[in-house]
């Protein structure tokens, strides 16, 4: 099976950098998916790392270790509408994602 | 232009009841999925469905049963509800090979069993 850890919930300040932690255990390795969910909405791609080292994206960076079987999501100067859930997924033996139970962000004044 | 839509968003209906949620994508992808989101906001697989192939996660029951009349159309038709159905569902496509197998996700059907 997999298994898919994140913090359950961080809470950071406008305009400061934060990093979301994800651990994996999987079998056959095939990429890492990062998505942001607000509430009330559907889970919106941000990155996908497949091969070790980091990914930068305008203010959001993924960063992937696949000897550690660790990744983490980089936010940088926080801006309120950032305050979402973030979600950890890998792929699983078939078709799909398999999701960690997400960390809610909430980024304050 | 929508890329991934399901009807409907809102669904009240009692305990016992059949229900169908539909779901649509233009995106041209080979697969389509229903995921269920709890109060917990837990996001999990229930079917894959690709190229008339169906995946089925095993801790669905059997009261669930997708229904794919063409590769744009994935429907979730649940018979017997019960209250512990409650939850949000989201239907989803992918292509294989697009970034990965990226899943791009529809808006959701909450749906409260009563």
């Amino acid at each position: 099976g997999q298994n898919i850890d994140q913090p359950t919930e961080m809470t950071a300040t406008e305009g400061a950098i934060v990093q979301i932690n994800c651990t994996y255990q999987t079998s056959g390795f095939n990429g890492l998916f990062w998505y942001q969910q607000h509430a009330g909405e559907a889970p919106t791609f941000l990155s996908y790392n497949v091969l070790d080292g980091l990914e930068e994206k305008g203010r959001f960076s993924s960063f992937l270790s696949r000897s550690k079987g660790y990744s983490y999501l980089l936010l940088k100067e926080l801006q309120m509408k950032d305050s979402a859930s973030y979600l950890c997924a890998v792929p699983n033996s078939g078709y799909a994602l398999n999701f960690g139970k997400g960390t809610s962000l909430l980024v304050t004044p | 232009d929508t890329a991934v839509s399901q009807t409907p968003k809102y669904l009240v209906t009692q305990m016992g009841n059949d229900k169908s949620i539909k779901c649509e994508q233009n995106l041209g992808h080979d697969t389509m999925y229903w995921y269920k989101q709890d109060s917990k906001k837990f996001l999990k697989i229930m079917f894959s469905y690709n190229n008339k192939e169906l995946i089925i996660n095993e801790t669905v029951p059997n009261r669930f049963s997708p229904k794919s009349p063409d590769k744009a159309h994935l429907n979730l038709h649940i018979n017997s509800l019960e209250l512990g159905d409650s939850a949000v569902y989201f239907c989803a496509s992918s292509q294989e090979g697009e970034s990965g197998n990226t899943i791009y996700f529809g808006e959701g059907s909450w749906l409260t069993v009563v």
